[in-house]
């Protein structure tokens, strides 16, 4: 069945360092991928998608390109802020499978970005 | 443009007792969805209903756990008996119908079972 796998957590970068995120996905069909944020005491907000192969999203400086060659998503950003601290979810919906498009989460990467 | 609603936001109840959790999803939205969320993973899909019609409910427990969206809009989400690891952020989730990908949360429902 439809997997997501990502990198365990937590992280902790500095204030202006750069943020890769790794996700990998197995699918039966085409996905579509997405980020899911979740910052302390709110809900998941979306953060970005990729539709189809080759795909960038991006949104608030993050960025994430769908590579089907590699079945990856990685999540990164150039340089985080204080503000970023979060849980970051890497998700897919796969019409293919038998639940349509409800989303597949991956575990979570907490991160924390320290001044 | 109100977002997805949930109420309570805290319950903790002991095991054996049963639950109900509420869910108003934004105005139009024909696709509902209600997500199990236990610490330290990431959710996981109980039930999804277009207007009140369950497209998939194949991992919901249904000897403990129940859901209706009668009229197509506000959902409920029931476990009767509760068990110690039923205890999880319940998250109602909608999205404009089932076609449409992006889906939005709601805050959710914290459950403790003692």
């Amino acid at each position: 069945g439809d997997s997501v796998t990502q990198m365990e957590g937590p992280v902790t970068l500095s204030e202006e360092a750069f943020l890769t995120i790794n996700c990998t996905y197995t699918a039966t069909g085409y996905p579509s991928l997405f980020w899911y944020v979740q910052y302390p005491g709110e809900g998941l907000q979306l953060l970005l998608k990729a539709t189809k192969a080759d795909d960038k999203g991006s949104n608030k400086g993050f960025e994430a390109t769908y590579r089907k060659e590699t079945t990856s998503f990685h999540l990164e950003k150039g340089s985080v802020q204080v503000s970023d601290s979060a849980v970051y979810f890497c998700a897919l919906s796969d019409s293919w499978s038998n639940s349509g498009y409800a989303l597949n989460f991956g575990k979570g990467t907490s991160l924390l970005v320290t001044p | 443009e109100a977002g997805v609603a949930q109420s309570p936001r805290y319950k903790i109840i002991e095991k054996r007792q049963s639950v109900a959790f509420w869910c108003n999803p934004i105005s139009g939205h024909a696709t509902l969805y209600w997500y199990q969320q236990i610490l330290g993973q990431g959710p996981k899909l109980l039930i999804q209903f277009q207007n009140n019609g369950v497209v998939d409910d194949s991992q919901l427990p249904k000897d403990r756990f129940s859901a209706e969206r009668l009229k197509g809009v506000d959902s409920t989400l029931k476990i009767q008996p509760a068990k110690l690891e039923d205890s999880a952020v319940y998250l109602c989730a909608s999205s404009l119908d089932v076609q449409q990908e992006t889906q939005y949360f709601g805050p959710g429902t914290r459950l403790l079972v003692l």
